[in-house]
């Protein structure tokens, strides 16, 4: 696709149930991040993908996150039992390259809102 | 571990006027330095880099920035701002020598008057 496509756009849940967020990169982008950005703040990494494998997954906060990526294109993010606190917007970012220069073009975030 | 520290939460200027958006950062080794542009609900857009050689940076709209090591800083500048330019931005690092991960700074907004 042309740029990085993120669903659903928005996620209204109740406190204690399970979500997942879908990130679609850049076609033929190796590397694919997970970022929170909550309100008045800079994103926060979140985890990091080369390929099919998590290869850093510090930014997590808790073992409530998990994400995925099994064909090495879309990944979802995925919290179980939701805190209020999980609200953000989760932005999504893949490069071409696993360079350190490569640059991250984002997608347009999903915005979760836990009640 | 690595930093980046917005100073200014808000900048304004005049449209026409020059515009400086400040950075510093922090990492153990060299950085690779990028500056983000957020315009309301919509997603981060990409401005510019630092990986090495000059110091001078162009990126995207007429934006610069300029790397000085010496005082661990990375200025966003632009000579004559627009309305346009109004936004929020932010300043990010990743460790030459490190991880994928890449650090962002809390954000600035510009707010360009006519």
């Amino acid at each position: 696709g042309a740029g990085v496509s993120q669903t659903p756009s928005n996620k209204v849940t109740e406190k204690g149930k399970y979500v997942e967020l879908r990130c679609d990169p850049i076609s033929g982008h190796t590397a694919l991040y997970w970022y929170r950005q909550s309100l008045g703040q800079g994103p926060e990494f979140l985890i990091y993908f080369q390929g099919t494998g998590a290869a850093d997954d510090s930014g997590l906060p808790n073992d409530r996150f998990f994400a995925v990526r099994p064909e090495g294109s879309v990944s979802t993010l995925k919290i179980q039992r939701t805190e209020r606190g999980d609200s953000a917007v989760y932005l999504c970012a893949s490069s071409l390259t696993r360079g350190g220069g490569g640059t991250q073009y984002f997608g347009p975030g999903t915005r979760l809102t836990v009640l | 571990a690595q930093s980046v520290a917005q100073p200014e939460d808000q900048v304004n200027v005049a449209e026409g006027n020059p515009l400086t958006v400040k950075c510093t950062y922090s990492v153990s080794g060299n950085p690779y330095l990028f500056w983000y542009v957020q315009y309301p609900n919509r997603g981060l857009q990409f401005l510019l880099k630092y990986i090495t050689g000059d110091n001078l940076v162009k990126g995207s709209y007429g934006f610069e920035a300029e790397f000085n090591k010496s005082q661990t800083s990375f200025h966003l500048k632009k000579p004559s701002a627009l309305v346009s330019d109004s936004a929020l931005y932010f300043c990010a690092v990743r460790d030459v020598g490190g991880y994928q991960k890449v650090t962002f700074g809390i954000g600035t907004k510009l707010q360009v008057i006519p």
